[in-house]
């Protein structure tokens, strides 16, 4: 069982609604990842957060906004996506400090349609 | 030039067999490599952290050579579980992560 837990697993949306994906880790990390993957691609960097504030926005664009409550939880709150935005989104905790290895939630599989 | 470069496969060898993988990267300046593993439709699962003195846990072995800028690793006694993309990954010394594109192993009976 993974100990970063993402929901939902599955989220079909249209192009004008707003959803939210939820992350939630408790091994006391203080560094949260956003991770988009496409099928048979790596996965890539969006967001990184370092206790509670942003560290890294890879150029995302803004209709993705990450949002980090406590040191506990992470969310990615969505709105007028488009259908190359579909994609598994990987949530990942790591200690702080940086250059640690990170630990992965089972993701949340994105659909748009 | 790619920041991180594998070759994708995929690799198909017999159990029993022993394989390995590279993985180069072209900053100097990268500080932390990993190796992970992902399971079709799974999310990637830490194998190994990778350093210079190399490091090994069972029958993986992981190595970084930081004058050539590769990192690898080095299954020995392939099992059919096994059978996964094995990505390398690169830090920057911050929280910046690259993956590479991941080499797929097929493990046959």
């Amino acid at each position: 069982d993974t100990e970063v837990t993402q929901t939902p697993k599955h989220l079909v949306m249209g192009m004008t609604n707003k959803k939210s994906l939820k992350c939630e880790q408790h091994m006391g990390h203080r560094a949260m990842y956003w991770y988009k993957q496409k099928a048979k691609k790596p996965p890539e960097l969006m967001f990184v957060y370092s206790y509670e504030k942003l560290s890294i926005n890879e150029s995302v664009p803004s209709r993705f906004s990450p949002e980090c409550p406590n040191s506990s939880l992470l969310n990615l709150h969505l709105h007028a996506l488009q259908p190359e935005d579909s994609a598994l989104y990987l949530c990942a905790s790591s200690q702080e400090g940086g250059n640690q290895p990170q630990h992965f939630g089972d993701g949340t599989r994105l659909s748009i349609l | 030039r790619k920041e991180v470069e594998q070759d994708p496969g995929p690799f198909n060898v017999p159990e029993g067999a022993t394989v390995a993988f590279n993985c180069t990267y072209s900053n100097s300046a990268s500080q932390s490599f990993f190796w992970y593993r992902q399971d079709c439709r799974k999310e990637p699962k830490l194998l190994m952290s990778v350093y210079s003195s190399g490091n090994e846990d069972g029958r993986f072995t992981a190595q970084l050579n930081r004058a050539s800028q590769y990192i690898s690793l080095l299954i020995r006694d392939s099992k059919l579980s096994d059978s996964a993309t094995y990505l390398c990954v690169v830090m920057d010394g911050g929280f910046k992560t690259i993956f590479g594109a991941g080499t797929r192993l097929f493990v046959k009976a």
